[in-house]
């Protein structure tokens, strides 16, 4: 688990909140992604960026806004959260992306949020 | 478009007993399969890969699948479980032509009795 870590852990944050999740890999990779894992509903790919560029926005609401400043850092600001937001957001990297398609996802171990 | 479906959400067997757990999927492309697991409070880690190479996929712990195009299944199987596998099982679809683009089953649990 060593090469992909998320923190923090676990976060409880009230709706009017400001909080980041923050995500770094030690993998030397070129793309990360976030994940939301929901209880009962298959993982839903967030936001993919690739060589700190986002390349993939899945509809998510601008509560959530990412920052990847280097390929080895990714976070997750959020503000405004709703009740249904509590979910372990999942991050992830991989080799590359472009034409890539069998390139693995390395996952880290999830920060389980629970907003109030 | 692409889309994965685990059978079972809960699996059960006893211990040195075989283990099978279905996926079915649909794609318009070639994909690409996997298998991850997600031990309790745990990230999720690769268990196999299938990327058009050999049909039959050895992966880690001892697990393995075989893709089946005629069947659209890419079956996970163990011939014998053991207590560390209890986890939860996620069959993965990768579409070949986009990039980072995974899609999830539901996942299934996987218990083992003594």
């Amino acid at each position: 688990e060593t090469g992909v870590t998320q923190t923090p852990r676990h976060l409880v944050m009230g709706m009017t909140n400001k909080k980041s999740l923050k995500c770094e890999q030690h993998l030397g990779h070129n793309a990360m992604y976030w994940y939301k894992q929901s209880a009962k509903k298959p993982l839903e790919l967030m936001f993919v960026y690739s060589l700190e560029e986002r390349v993939e926005n899945n509809s998510v609401p601008s509560r959530f806004s990412p920052e990847c400043p280097n390929s080895s850092h990714l976070f997750l600001h959020l503000h405004t959260l709703q009740p249904e937001d509590s979910a372990l957001y999942l991050c992830a990297s991989s080799q590359g992306i472009a034409g890539a398609l069998q390139e693995t996802q390395y996952f880290g171990p999830g920060t389980r949020l629970l907003v109030l | 478009a692409q889309s994965v479906t685990q059978l079972d959400s809960h699996v059960s067997v006893s211990e040195g007993t075989p283990v099978l757990l279905r996926c079915n999927y649909s794609s318009s492309y070639s994909p690409s399969l996997f298998w991850y697991v997600q031990h309790p409070n745990k990230g999720l880690q690769l268990l196999l890969k299938y990327t058009s190479a050999a049909t039959l996929v050895k992966g880690i712990n001892g697990f393995e699948a075989e893709f089946k195009k005629s069947e659209t299944s890419f079956h996970l199987t163990k011939p014998s479980a053991h207590m560390s596998d209890a986890a939860e099982y996620f069959c993965v679809v990768s579409r070949l032509t986009s990039y980072g683009k995974l899609t999830f089953g539901q996942g299934t649990i996987l218990t083992v009795h003594p």
